[in-house]
């Protein structure tokens, strides 16, 4: 298994740019998700999906879209990228079987430079 | 709504040290408690957990005991290695209402261990 993987590692964008970060899982976890991490600032959730066709807004949505075609694949649209949208961000994803504790299992993360 | 408080670093130790990382929430219901680590230029990964009162995590020579009636949940490592360094954040998993797979994370604590 792959885990959770995210692509592009680095990006730099200038304001304005569009842009979509990729994120892939291959456990076939219903549950995946978009923090932003910003210093002292912990991680933040952006938007969250609990299955397929099913999409929801997190603390801070603004900005940013999302959809779920597939269980696998999660990805994140940056639709005028601002500067304040400099970030690293990362997705995860979980699962809620019987017994479980629902753990999220994180991608390594997309560093992100708008100017 | 459901928060975590853990203590502001960062926290600087000598290798052998005995390293306590404070952690305190407050949440409706019967939340599941964890601790994540990131090590740098990493995405997080789960340390341990504990899913009800009483319940103490352990990994990795670190443990957690899940206090309900001080509503903590703190980090303890008996002597830290150098390879510890990294950043440590709480989590909680609301216990009513809302997404079963939200987590809400303390703000992290950088640790640095010296040799």
């Amino acid at each position: 298994n792959a885990g959770v993987t995210q692509t592009p590692k680095f990006q730099v964008l200038k304001t304005g740019q569009s842009m979509t970060l990729q994120c892939a899982q291959d456990m076939n976890h219903e549950y995946m998700s978009w923090y932003r991490q910003d210093p002292g600032m912990g991680l933040r959730l952006i938007h969250y999906s609990v299955g397929a066709g099913i999409t929801d807004q997190g603390e801070v949505p603004n900005g940013y879209n999302v959809s779920r075609s597939t269980t696998e694949d999660f990805p994140l649209r940056l639709l005028s990228a601002a500067p304040s949208q400099t970030s690293v961000y990362f997705c995860a994803s979980s699962y809620g079987g019987t017994g479980s504790s629902y753990e999220q299992y994180f991608g390594p993360g997309t560093r992100l430079t708008v100017t | 709504g459901d928060s975590v408080t853990q203590m502001e670093g960062p926290v600087t130790l000598s290798e052998e040290a005995f390293l306590t990382i404070n952690c305190t929430y407050t949440a409706t219901g019967y939340p599941s408690l964890f601790w994540y680590v990131q090590y740098p230029g990493e995405g997080l990964q789960l340390l341990l957990k504990a899913t009800k009162a009483d319940d103490k995590g352990s990994n990795k020579g670190f443990e957690a005991t899940y206090r309900k009636e001080t509503t903590s949940f703190h980090l303890e490592k008996g002597s830290v290695q150098v390879s510890d360094s990294a950043v440590y954040f709480c989590a909680l998993r609301g216990g009513s209402g809302g997404s079963n797979y939200k987590l809400t994370f303390g703000k992290g604590t950088l640790l640095t261990v010296n040799p």
